[in-house]
């Protein structure tokens, strides 16, 4: 079984500052870790994604994750928050036996103040 | 890049009559297709998983003769939403594994927000 927590429902930065969204996960097999945003009325599109290797990734739009296993963390990370940076995001995990079917995080809500 | 479209984006519907909701690969070929659920203001929940050519695996706690999924192409899975009800107003999402994404890359349509009056 599969679950994710996702610290904090709505996180509020100012523009400029450093966004940091946290995620903590439980898998009983290896993980694949992903960090998705969604825009209103939209779907969701894929920030980055961790399955094996490098432990910090990179992402689109100036995102990055560190996954960290002693703390079966995937926190999301950006140095300096955009207004566009607004949306809500959600942490999700799978595995190598789950195929392909995504457990979601309950979604943090990004404000951004000018 | 790969998309999933989906149609319609809205659509709003009497009580007790039955959506039908579109999702397409475009571009690829899907032989798995997801369909997930989202309350507003709440997380994603996986409602069930459409299989090209055969039934589709549903979820616990979803009644599968309330939703029905069809998956007749490898480009093209429905949703049936039967004798909807203000309940199941709702976000509905649809995704799909693209082949030249990586491993369990997930592309996701834009969704179809159901109101049901």
């Amino acid at each position: 079984a599969q679950s994710v927590t996702q610290l904090g429902s709505h996180v509020s930065v100012s523009e400029g500052a450093l966004v940091l969204l946290r995620c903590n996960y439980s898998s009983s097999v290896p993980p694949y870790l992903f960090w998705y945003v969604q825009y209103p009325n939209q779907g969701l599109q894929l920030l980055l994604k961790y399955t094996t290797g490098a432990t910090l990734v990179k992402g689109i739009n100036g995102f990055e994750a560190e996954f960290k296993k002693s703390e079966t963390s995937f926190h999301l990370t950006k140095p300096s928050a955009h207004m566009s940076d607004a949306a809500e995001y959600f942490c999700a995990v799978t595995g190598l036996a789950a195929g392909n079917k995504l457990t979601f995080g309950g979604g943090t809500r990004v404000l951004v103040k000018p | 890049g790969a998309v999933v479209s989906q149609h319609p984006s809205w659509v709003i519907c009497k009580s007790g009559t039955s959506v039908k909701i579109e999702c397409r690969s475009l571009d690829f070929q899907a032989t798995t297709m997801f369909w997930y659920r989202q309350f507003p203001k709440q997380s994603l929940m996986l409602m069930a998983t459409s299989n090209e050519g055969s039934k589709a695996t549903y979820e616990q706690g979803v009644e599968k003769d309330k939703f029905l999924i069809n998956h007749a192409s490898l480009t093209l899975s429905t949703l049936t939403v039967t004798s909807a009800h203000p309940e199941d107003s709702s976000f509905y999402i649809c995704s799909a594994s693209v082949p030249s994404s990586g491993a369990n890359v997930l592309t996701f349509g834009a969704g179809s927000r159901l109101t049901v009056l």
